[in-house]
This record gives structure tokens, C-alpha cells and sequence, in this order.
């Protein structure tokens, strides 16, 4: 069964506007991480921002946030105000259990800002 | 600051060759892994290791081995490149003393198998 599921392949967002990207997971451990990565166009993949599922608060990083819902088995990504460099393909992975590094990733949602 | 570097950004081969992939971290990790990424597949894990002469297969080990003889050299082998391992490899490194560490990834390599 696929343990992240990203159910839009693809998006247009106007420049400034926020835009979220879903993420579901599946996961029967009671400790796990929750990880959303970009890939501009070059191909290197960059960190964005990390939820811990004991973690009480969402994670903010600047214009990047995480709606986390537990309950939900939901991880949303939300960019504020986008800009064009934001164009790019975004992943959520899961890491399972205490001490394993292994990460499985979600397909990706392509986004495009348009200015 | 962290690099992860791979030897080639493009790379192509024939079928049958044995294909070497190289990846160096300078960080001092402990983990190092390698992926390939497909469009709408997103990235499936092929090797990893948690240290040096150790590793562990992941989701989709067939038609490759690895190599990590020292702690910031993991290497990723086709033995008998094929049509079908034409893809996207991308190798990433993270440290083992908190869960929330982040993988740290190369730039990839495109490799082509004619």
C-alpha cells in the first residue's frame, strides 16, 4: 500500500496568493516524522520543513507551514505569498519508527506560479 | 555548509555495461542512501547503508549492488546496465542522532541506458 499520497499532480498559483499542497500518509507507528522537500527544475532536492508526529504545534518556516492533523493522517504543505522561484516539484515523505532513516516519498506535486 | 556531490549530472551507457554511480558527502554522516526518481513514482529507495561496509536493501534492489568501504564514499553499481534502469539517481546522506534530521541530497544523475 503506499504509505504518502499527493493526489494532485499538478497546480497554478497566482504570484503573492498562498497556495496548499496535500499530503496524506499511512502509518501504524506511533512515532514518525514527516518531511516536504523541493525540486526546482536543476534536480536538487531541498528540505523545507519537518513535523514530528509527537510535535503539539504545527511547523512553521518562514512562508512554509504545516497543517498537520493527526487524527486525519494529513501533513498539507502551505507556501504564503508565493513567489516565482517557488515554481518547482514539492514531495512530503514519512520516516516510520524510532531510530530507522529510511524515508518513503509521495509522487510529487508540480507548482507553477504565474505572475 | 553540507554537500552532497555525484560524480556525473548526465551519464550514458549502453545495455550490458557495468555502470559505477559515485557519491561523496563531506558532512560526516553515518547514513547514506541511494533513490531513483520516475515521473509520477516519485523517489523509491534502492540501497542504504548506516555505516561503513554495511548496507541494507530497500524497495527496489534488484539489478544493483552498492559499495561504502569508507564513511563518506557510497557507491551505487548497474551490474549489466539495462533499457529499463534509464532513470534519475539521486543520493542523500543524513546523520543518526535525531529523527528529525533532515536527508541532505545530491544534485543527481541522469543516467541514460541505450
Amino acid at each position: 500500500a503506499q504509505k504518502i499520497t499527493q493526489t494532485q499532480p499538478g497546480m497554478f498559483v497566482q504570484e503573492k496568493e498562498a497556495v496548499t499542497l496535500d499530503c496524506t500518509y499511512d502509518t501504524s507507528d506511533q512515532s514518525y516524522g514527516l518531511f516536504w522537500y523541493k525540486q526546482p527544475s536543476s534536480g536538487e532536492m531541498i528540505f523545507l520543513i519537518y513535523q514530528g508526529s509527537y510535535d503539539e504545534q504545527n511547523a512553521t518556516e518562514g512562508r512554509y507551514s504545516l497543517n498537520f492533523q493527526k487524527a486525519r493522517k494529513s501533513a498539507n504543505l502551505v507556501i504564503s505569498a508565493s513567489q516565482l522561484g517557488d515554481s518547482a516539484m514539492y514531495f512530503c515523505a514519512m520516516r516510520e519508527g524510532l531510530g530507522d532513516y529510511k524515508l518513503s516519498f509521495g509522487a510529487g506535486t508540480t507548482v507553477t506560479v504565474r505572475a | 555548509d553540507v554537500k552532497v556531490t555525484q560524480s556525473s549530472r548526465y551519464l550514458v551507457k549502453r545495455t550490458g555495461e557495468k555502470v559505477f554511480l559515485e557519491c561523496v558527502q563531506d558532512m560526516d554522516h553515518e547514513n547514506m542512501f541511494w533513490y531513483r526518481q520516475d515521473p509520477g513514482l516519485g523517489l523509491r529507495l534502492i540501497y542504504f547503508s548506516y555505516d561503513v561496509k554495511m548496507k541494507e536493501k530497500g524497495d527496489i534492489p534488484e539489478g544493483y549492488s552498492v559499495s561504502r568501504e569508507k564513511k563518506e564514499r557510497f557507491s551505487l553499481i548497474l551490474e549489466s546496465a539495462s533499457t529499463n534502469q534509464t532513470s534519475m539517481y539521486l543520493c542523500a546522506s543524513s546523520l543518526s542522532v535525531k529523527d528529525n534530521q533532515p536527508q541532505h541530497f545530491g544534485d543527481g544523475t541522469r543516467l541514460s541506458i541505450l
